[in-house]
Order: structure tokens, then sequence, then C-alpha cells
């Protein structure tokens, strides 16, 4: 099975620096297939990147994604008070779906 | 843009028992894969069950199979889950999930594009 490794576990930054979020796999995975999701307290996840690095739909273009094969990157290009939250990777492999266990983004 | 409203948690003894139910609207419900997904207390999120959009192909994770049954009902635009044996470690939210599936670079992709609010089912005595 996959297995998804998010870094760092948790990420202390000020409004307006920029993030960069790391999802590497256990294996080659493919692209089309992983995902990155944003949850704040008390929400259910929000997809905000798929195929590695197409925005969904209302997303902000301060959210990128970047990466292929083992190595993924999430990248926040100005921290917004409302992007300190918990951000998942996924992906779909062999009739599963692995999560990574996430990386909160909060405010130093 | 389509709703999902998840519905049945509780509190359930171990061993027991419980069906969780997921009601979409704003969307044909028949052409979407659906899925659900918890999260335990204070942890990440785990995928735990698929089923695809009329050709009810079902996948389960390992830690659910053979206790958990994933369904739905295309006429009441409903999704359910069928959960039995429950141990303390079912205690989670659970979100039931719509699937999307694109063509990425001549890849065939896959992502959950609309979440329920979640349901909480705590397994305890």
């Amino acid at each position: 099975d996959i297995v998804l490794t998010q870094s760092p576990g948790t990420l202390s930054l000020s409004p307006g620096e920029r993030a960069t979020l790391s999802c590497r796999a256990s294996q080659s995975v493919s692209s089309s297939s992983l995902a990155w999701y944003q949850q704040r307290p008390g929400q259910a996840p929000r997809l905000l990147i798929y195929g590695a690095s197409s925005r969904a739909t209302g997303i902000p273009d301060r959210f990128s994604g970047s990466g292929s094969g083992t190595d993924f990157t999430l990248t926040i290009s100005g921290l917004e008070p409302e992007d300190f939250a918990v951000y998942y990777c996924q992906q779909y492999g062999r009739s599963q779906w692995a999560f990574g266990q996430g990386t909160k983004v909060e405010i130093k | 843009e389509g709703q999902l409203v998840e519905s049945g948690g509780g509190l359930v003894q171990p061993g027991g028992s419980l069906r969780l139910s997921c009601a979409a609207s704003g969307f044909i419900f028949s052409s979407f894969e659906l899925n659900w997904v918890r999260q335990a207390p204070g942890k990440g999120l785990e995928w735990i069950s698929y089923i695809g959009g009329t050709d009810n192909t079902i996948y389960y994770a390992d830690s659910v199979k053979g206790r958990f049954t994933i369904s739905r009902d295309n006429a009441k635009n409903s999704l359910y889950l069928q959960m039995n044996s429950l141990r303390a470690e079912d205690t989670a939210v659970y979100y039931c999930a719509r699937q999307i599936t694109m063509i990425i670079m001549a890849r065939v992709g896959h992502a959950f594009d609309i979440w329920g609010q979640g349901t909480m089912v705590t397994v305890s005595s």
C-alpha cells in the first residue's frame, strides 16, 4: 500500500509569509490522482488542488501545487489569516485512497 | 453546486451497530462515485469505503472490511454506511464525500470535491 508522509508536522509562520508543505509517497504515484485538502477547525476538508497542480473551483491563486513521482509540494505564496489550518495530501492507488497525516500551519 | 448531509451518528456500545446516511442534493447523484472518510478525535483523515455510481463497484479499507457495508439508493439520492461489530477505535467523525474523475495529461485522476459536514460516532460502554 502507498504511504504518504507529510512534512513538517507543524509550520509556524506569520501572515504574508510563504508556506511550503511537502508530501512524499512511499513509491512512485500518478500525479493525476494527487490532491491537497485544507481543513479548518471544526469544518470538513475542502479540496484545494487536484492532479497535483490544478486548482479547484474558487481556490485563490496563492495556492499552488507541484511535483511528480514521489515528491509533491503545496505552496501558499502569502499566508492570509484564513489559511491557518491543517493540510492533507491524498493519493489514489490500487482501489485504495491514502491520506498523509497532515501539516498544521499555525500563526507564529 | 451540490451538497451532502450526513446523519445517523450517535453513542453505541462496543459490538453494536449503527447505520449512517448521507443525503445528496444539487447534482445528478447517480453520475458520481462516493466515499466515506472518517477522522478520529484529534487525528487525521482515514478513507474507509468507496462505491461506484451505477456499477456498484465497492472497496473497503482493511480496518473496516468485513464489518462495514457501503450502499447507495440512487432513487433516493442517498448513500449509506452500515457499521457492525463496532469498536472503540471506530470512534470518529464520519464524512461522506463526492468523487470526481477527470482526465489530466491523458491519465485518469480522482479527487473528493464535495464533503458533508460530518456525523459523530462514539463507541463506548
